[in-house]
């Protein structure tokens, strides 16, 4: 089964300071990899993927991802964290062998950002 | 804003009872996908249509029903509603239903439903 993992519930940090928010998949065949995040009473707005090419991923609100094939990892990244960047962030794989290819969601990591 | 509409956006209810949430999808996309968010199970996917018939089916309840309709709005029916039906329900669409580059899932504000 293709399945993704976050194992932080909640990461703080300082503003200004550089976020990272993990994630590691699970997948049989090529990973594709998604970064959601939600904010307040906001629905899911997608800010990355990797399909293939870079390792670095560039996506929206200066928001990048680094694929690790090596260490099945999908890390998301910011250098330099904002208060409005409070909020619960999602780590998705497209399942490639069920039908429909739906999104398979990790449990989401909250994050806070401490002015 | 991702361009799928959801409707209504917070609905209140009493158990036993039945609701339809409406998505209409991003102008141009073929597939929608119906999700619930609760603060136990997370995001869990229930139904996937595509171009009006039925593509994948996750955890729906034998209670819940969707379907997506020529003009490919879809509706997710909801009965004999129980307390622990009480989530956000997501509709997300996409242009196909392949993971290639450019498909990207796209999610609607979600559906706040509260069965009390």
């Amino acid at each position: 089964a293709q399945s993704v993992a976050q194992p932080e519930d909640q990461v703080n940090v300082a503003e200004g300071n550089p976020l990272t928010v993990k994630c590691t998949y699970s997948v049989s065949g090529n990973p594709y990899l998604f970064w959601y995040v939600q904010y307040p009473n906001r629905g899911l707005q997608f800010l990355l993927k990797y399909i293939t090419g870079d390792n670095l991923v560039k996506g929206s609100y200066g928001f990048e991802a680094e694929f690790n094939k090596s260490q099945t990892s999908f890390h998301l990244k910011k250098p330099s964290a904002l208060v409005s960047d409070s909020a619960l962030y999602f780590c998705a794989v497209r399942d490639m062998v069920a039908a429909g290819n739906k999104l398979t969601f990790g449990g989401g990591t909250r994050v806070l950002v401490k002015p | 804003d991702s361009g799928v509409t959801q409707t209504p956006k917070h609905l209140i209810t009493a158990t036993g009872q039945r609701v339809t949430l409406r998505c209409s999808p991003r102008s141009g996309d073929l597939s929608v996908y119906w999700y619930q968010q609760s603060l136990d199970q997370g995001l869990q996917f229930l139904i996937q249509y595509y171009n009006g018939e039925e593509r994948a089916k996750g955890n729906i309840l034998e209670r819940f029903s969707a379907q997506q309709f020529p003009d490919l709005h879809s509706e997710l029916n909801l009965s004999s509603l129980e307390l622990g039906d009480s989530a956000l329900y997501f509709c997300a669409s996409s242009l196909t239903t392949t993971g290639g580059p450019g498909n990207t899932i796209y999610f609607g504000e979600g559906s706040w439903l509260t069965v009390v």
